[in-house]
C-alpha cells in the first residue's frame, strides 16, 4: 500500500519547451501532494505543496509562474516545467499523503523523473 | 545552525554489525520524525517514523528519538550490503503543515 508513480521516469527536451510530469496516488487519496527537486550530491529540496482543489504554495525562491501545479483530483498532480532552460536540469521527485492510516501525515514518495534540458 | 542536521560521512561498518545513524534537530517543538533511505539515482523510501520519546523497532531497524534533547537517531543490526545507501533524516517542524525538513542525509557504506 502508498504507492506513488510518477510519469515520465526521465526526459530530455530542448531549451525553451516545457515539460508536464505527472505523479499519481495509486492506492490512496492524496490531499496533499509535494514536488521536490534534487541536484547531484544534494539532499532534497521542496519547491511547492499542494492540496487537492487548491492552488499550490511555493517555498521561497521557487517561480511560480515557471513550475506550475495542478492538483485537481486526489490522485493526481502534474507539474510543468515552463520554457525549460540546462539549468533546470534535475532530478524532479513527488511525494503524497493522504488522511487516516498509514498514508496519514506520513510523505510516500514516487520514483523521480530525470530531466535533461539541452 | 541547520533546522536538521546529519553527519555526511561515509560511515563504513563491516557485514554484520550494528549501523548507528544521528540526527539532531533545532525545533524543540516538532512531534514528528523520519528516516528515509535512498539508493544512488533513486528517489527517498521511507523506513520508519516515530513521534514518542524512546525506541520502536521494525524488523532490523530500531528509530529512537530523545526529544529532551532533540535528536532522532536509527539503528541497523546486522547490516547488510544492501544497506548501503545514504540515509535521510526527516523533520516535521513545529506549524510546517505536513513539510517535511531533510538533513542532508548520511552515506552508509557496508562492506564485506
Amino acid at each position: 500500500g502508498a504507492v506513488v508513480s510518477q510519469h515520465p521516469s526521465w526526459v530530455i527536451c530542448k531549451s525553451g519547451t516545457s515539460v508536464k510530469i505527472e505523479c499519481r496516488s495509486l492506492d490512496f487519496q492524496a490531499t496533499t501532494m509535494f514536488w521536490y527537486r534534487q541536484f547531484p550530491k544534494q539532499s532534497l529540496m521542496l519547491m511547492a505543496t499542494s492540496n487537492e482543489g487548491s492552488k499550490a504554495t511555493y517555498e521561497q525562491g521557487v517561480e511560480k509562474d515557471k513550475f506550475l501545479i495542478n492538483h485537481a483530483s486526489l490522485t493526481l498532480s502534474t507539474l510543468t516545467v515552463t520554457s525549460a532552460h540546462p539549468e533546470d536540469s534535475s532530478f524532479y521527485i513527488c511525494s503524497a499523503s493522504g488522511t487516516g492510516g498509514k498514508v496519514a501525515d506520513t510523505q510516500y514518495f514516487g520514483p523521480g523523473t530525470r530531466l535533461t534540458v539541452l | 545552525q541547520k533546522e536538521v542536521e546529519q553527519n555526511s560521512g561515509p560511515l563504513s561498518v563491516p557485514e554484520g554489525a550494528i549501523a548507528s545513524l544521528n540526527c539532531t534537530y533545532s525545533d524543540r517543538g516538532s512531534q514528528s520524525f523520519f528516516w528515509y533511505r535512498q539508493y544512488s539515482g533513486k528517489s527517498p523510501e521511507l523506513i520508519m517514523s516515530i513521534y514518542s520519546n524512546g525506541d520502536k523497532e521494525d524488523g532490523r531497524f530500531t528509530a529512537q528519538l530523545n526529544k529532551a534533547n532533540q535528536y532522532v537517531s536509527l539503528l541497523i543490526r546486522d547490516s547488510q550490503p544492501s544497506d548501503s545507501a545514504t540515509y535521510l533524516c526527516a523533520v516535521e517542524l513545529t506549524g510546517g503543515g505536513n513539510k517535511l525538513t531533510f538533513g542532508t542525509g548520511t552515506q552508509l557504506k557496508v562492506e564485506l
